[in-house]
């Protein structure tokens, strides 16, 4: 059975701090999507990392996906109040590449 | 429309009774998938659509559940005999392709059974 796991579950930091979450499988992915769900909203796509070790700049996020392509990670730098919400990591399933399946997600809250 | 549009936004609904929940996906789009996601946890895929082949309904968790897609756009989901698990979110996304990289999520329908 493939399943992503995500963690911490829940972190809660200052403005400006820097964090890492992380998103782990012990399955291979061909490609890992983030997202970032905000209360009342659906998720939105961030970034798709698709090659094993790639890193991804989106302003102050890093994306990174492991070189054997089963875990990745999240860097935001100096945190900003804007950046709350819930992160989730959603991969391809092996028996049908376009069903995707989330982790459970890291909820962030980042405090002026 | 320029997104996924999802209606009612809200339903409180009795425990017993029927509910349909619908979704308006992008114009163009072939797949069309369906999520429930309860507090605090991640998605659960439900049901999933493309173009004009037979629906992947793998994900429903009972015969309860049930979901067309009409002239390969417009979806309704309904859940019959609503009972006060299937109070979560139920999401709606749409893709070009089916792609895993053009997921577009609408803003949900929130369900909660009394």
């Amino acid at each position: 059975t493939q399943l992503l796991e995500q963690s911490p579950q829940f972190l809660s930091i200052q403005e400006g701090e820097n964090l890492t979450v992380y998103c782990n499988s012990s399955s291979v992915f061909s490609s890992l999507q983030w997202y970032r769900q905000e209360p009342g909203e659906g998720p939105v796509l961030l970034v798709t990392v698709v090659t094993g070790g790639e890193v991804k700049k989106l302003k102050r996020l890093t994306f990174q996906f492991g070189d054997a392509r089963k875990d990745s990670s999240l860097h935001i730098t100096a945190a900003q109040p804007g950046d709350t919400g819930l992160y989730l990591c959603a991969g391809p399933r092996w028996t049908s590449y376009d069903k995707v399946i989330f982790g459970p997600g890291t909820s962030l809250s980042v405090i002026p | 429309g320029a997104g996924v549009s999802q209606s009612p936004s809200n339903k409180v609904t009795e425990k017993g009774k029927d509910v349909e929940l619908r979704c308006d996906p992008i114009s163009g789009h072939t797949a069309l998938y369906w999520y429930r996601q309860s507090l605090g946890q991640g998605l659960e895929f439900l049901i999933y659509f493309q173009g004009n082949s037979a629906p992947d309904k793998s994900g429903l968790p009972s015969d309860r559940f049930s979901a067309e897609r009409t002239g390969g756009s417009v979806s309704t989901l309904t859940i019959q005999r609503t009972q006060q698990e299937d109070s979560a979110v139920y999401l709606c996304a749409s893709s070009p392709d089916g792609a895993p990289e053009g997921y577009t999520f609408g803003s949900g329908t929130r369900l909660t059974v009394v």
